[in-house]
């Protein structure tokens, strides 16, 4: 069984520019969450979603946006990036919202210069 | 508000040495749940164990044991004869019932030499 993918894993930009993150969830998991690590802040919740619909927001300003589409996949994307925005941007997926064992994809290594 | 507290930062052991890794957490919620997952240096997290708020009961597997207290709100995380494969950043983490979301605790890391 496939895991979760997570795509690209490295990505440089520069700071204005915008980015769109990727995510395959594993095949059946409808619940898809990102977070970001940073060394300063740790694992921090950016959004939930469960059956394309987005289920809960984390503290993040309105430039970090997200979607699910119908086969479960998803995107993150940041506009007007900022250098405090490089960071690990870590993809979750579980088979339901109902507590069940999240499984991680391996991230993509944002970094803004 | 909720919250996870890993104290200690970094932890350093001699292979074969048992080790404890603390998590304590904070929540009003009544129902509950807590998880620790490993982060190799690959970046992605592993799962390791979930509890609900209502299952006290300590778990083994294999060299991993779990200590889920209420009273103390504290759920440790014990490595019995530790590996050098077992060095790692560990994280404890909570979850409010019937959401994914998941509020981790700073981290530990643990280095096990050989």
């Amino acid at each position: 069984k496939a895991g979760v993918t997570q795509t690209p894993r490295y990505l440089i930009k520069t700071r204005g520019q915008q980015v769109t993150l990727s995510c395959s969830p594993i095949s059946g998991h409808r619940s898809v969450s990102w977070y970001q690590q940073t060394p300063g802040q740790g694992l921090q919740f950016l959004f939930e979603y469960f059956s394309e619909t987005q289920r809960n927001k984390g503290n993040f300003p309105g430039r970090f946006s997200g979607r699910q589409f119908s086969n479960s996949r998803s995107e993150m994307n940041v506009s007007t990036l900022e250098l405090g925005d490089s960071a690990l941007y870590l993809c979750a997926s579980s088979l339901n919202l109902e507590n069940t064992e999240a499984f991680f994809g391996q991230g993509t290594r944002l970094t803004v210069v | 508000a909720q919250k996870v507290t890993q104290a200690q930062t970094e932890i350093s052991v001699v292979e074969k040495e048992d080790v404890t890794l603390d998590c304590v957490y904070e929540t009003r919620d009544t129902t509950y749940y807590l998880f620790w997952y490993k982060q190799p240096p690959s970046g992605e997290l592993v799962f390791l164990i979930r509890r609900n708020s209502f299952d006290e009961q300590n778990e083994i597997s294999g060299r991993y044991s779990w200590n889920f207290q209420k009273s103390t709100s504290s759920f440790n995380f014990t490595i019995t004869a530790s590996q050098v494969v077992d060095s790692a950043v560990y994280f404890c983490a909570l979850s409010e019932f019937n959401t994914g979301k998941l509020i981790f605790g700073q981290g530990t890391t643990l280095q096990v030499k050989p």
